[in-house]
């Protein structure tokens, strides 16, 4: 079935990286657009950015913007998501999620599928 | 930014209907998606396109959307649709998507 599985929990030190794994089955893995998303402990849901599994191509919300990495391994079918710089506000669950192609169009289609998340604890 | 606003919960008695509001600037111009958190779980998509559902989500899910506020509405509510019901939209201006906080809908 189509599914995203994202890689174990993490805990990391302020000031560290973080890398998220999300291994997409089921679908081809070019075809979609993958998007993450967090949520921290009792908070809403926070969207981080988008990339294009195909080309690679990448938009960072302006949070983000400079902490942020987002690639690819289609010969693994796998997207990652790289955040440094952690601070503890940083601790959250992280998502990915798989754009529909309902019209084509990045900016309008909702997310069909989501990874079941990786929780990240930054703390000293 | 562009912000949306929702109650943080919604309460009602099984068999009854929720409305569950999403406030925003003239949202009538945008494409509403909602999705359901259940505790523990990853969100789920329960309408697309103010009023669209997916596959596998039951009738009683709907959607409007007009002036500042779109409008999840679950009909003849059951328990099992306890969860956080978010909102989502395109900001336009900022290149970036936004959710809403989320609405808690509790079956008394």
């Amino acid at each position: 079935q189509v599914q995203l599985v994202q890689s174990g929990a993490e805990v990391r030190k302020p000031g560290a990286s973080v890398k998220v794994s999300c291994k997409a089955s089921g679908y081809t893995f070019i075809r979609y657009d993958i998007n993450w998303v967090r949520q921290a402990p009792g908070q809403g849901l926070e969207w981080m950015g988008w990339m294009n599994p195909n080309s690679g191509h990448t938009g960072y919300a302006q949070k983000f913007q400079g902490r942020v990495t987002m690639t690819r391994d289609t010969s693994k079918s796998t997207a990652h998501m790289e955040l440094s710089g952690l601070r503890s506000e940083d601790t959250a669950i992280y998502y990915c999620a798989r754009v529909t192609n309902l019209r084509g169009v990045r900016e309008l289609d909702p997310f069909d599928i989501w990874g079941q998340g990786t929780m990240v604890t930054v703390s000293s | 930014s562009y912000v949306l606003t929702q109650p943080p919960s919604v309460s009602v008695a099984p068999g009854t209907t929720a409305d569950v509001s999403c406030g925003g600037d003239d949202i009538r111009t945008k494409n509403v998606h909602w999705y359901q958190q259940k505790p523990g779980q990853a969100p789920v998509l329960v309408i697309y396109y103010d009023s669209a559902r997916p596959s596998g989500i039951p009738g009683r899910f709907s959607g409007a959307n007009s002036g500042n506020t779109a409008t999840l509405t679950i009909g003849g509510v059951e328990a099992g649709d306890e969860a956080v019901y978010s909102c989502q939209v395109w900001d336009d201006d900022n290149h970036h998507w936004v959710f809403g906080g989320g609405t808690k809908l509790t079956v008394l």
